[in-house]
């Protein structure tokens, strides 16, 4: 298994521009979320999704968009880019309580996002 | 959601054992008890996770106090590989939410040779 993987591993933006940061996984895990990490902070949930088709906002939504049209893929939008943005991005997954094991998440190897 | 309380920091020499605490006064019944770690420039990784009993696993121990207000993440034997950020981080078993990991800012450990 491949596990998580983001796609870029590094993006550099304008302010204004717009940008979809990819995330897929190879576990038929049903929950994915996105987080983001800012220098010499602990991680905040931005976007989750507990199933094909069901997407919920995290602690810190605004300025982003997902969507879940499949199990394996789980897509951040960036519709207008801002310097807050800046920071780096991390999906998860895991298996959900419906599938009977809540329990450890997966993450990938994070994306480095600056935005000029 | 409840919280938790970790040092910022602590310090262990290598090959010798780590405790690190976390408080987590306001517990409820339905969470369980879980630990990551970040190593430099990667995304978290899963430790261990418990609810009532202490646990063990190839990487760690995981202590949980008899009131389930705090535990210990004990590293049987430091190396060089383990100086991260370690999170200790209360997750919903039940509900909507129930993936959620809601991250602090978690304890630095650093690991001299």
């Amino acid at each position: 298994n491949a596990g998580v993987t983001q796609t870029p591993k590094f993006q550099v933006l304008k302010t204004g521009q717009s940008m979809t940061l990819q995330c897929a996984q190879d576990m038929n895990h049903e929950y994915m979320s996105w987080y983001r990490q800012d220098p010499g902070m602990g991680l905040r949930l931005i976007h989750y999704s507990v199933g094909a088709g069901i997407t919920d906002q995290g602690e810190v939504p605004n300025g982003y968009n997902v969507s879940r049209s499949t199990t394996e893929d789980f897509p951040l939008r960036l519709l207008s880019a801002a310097p807050s943005q800046t920071s780096v991005y991390f999906c998860a997954s895991s298996y959900s309580q419906r599938q009977g094991r809540p329990y450890e998440q997966y993450f990938g190897p994070g994306t480095r996002l600056t935005v000029t | 959601d409840a919280k938790t309380t970790q040092p910022n920091s602590m310090e262990s020499n290598e090959e010798e054992p780590v405790h690190l605490p976390c408080n987590h006064s306001t517990i409820s019944g339905t969470d369980y008890i879980h630990w990551y770690r970040q190593l430099p420039s990667q995304g978290p990784e899963y430790v261990i996770h418990g609810l009532t009993s202490n646990v063990n696993n190839r990487m760690a121990s995981l202590a949980i106090a008899e009131d389930r207000k705090s535990s210990t993440l004990i590293l049987h034997r430091a190396t060089l590989r383990d100086a991260a950020v370690y999170y200790c981080i209360l997750r919903v078993l039940y509900g909507g939410s129930q993936g959620n990991l809601i991250f602090g800012k978690g304890t630095k450990l650093s690991v001299k040779p």
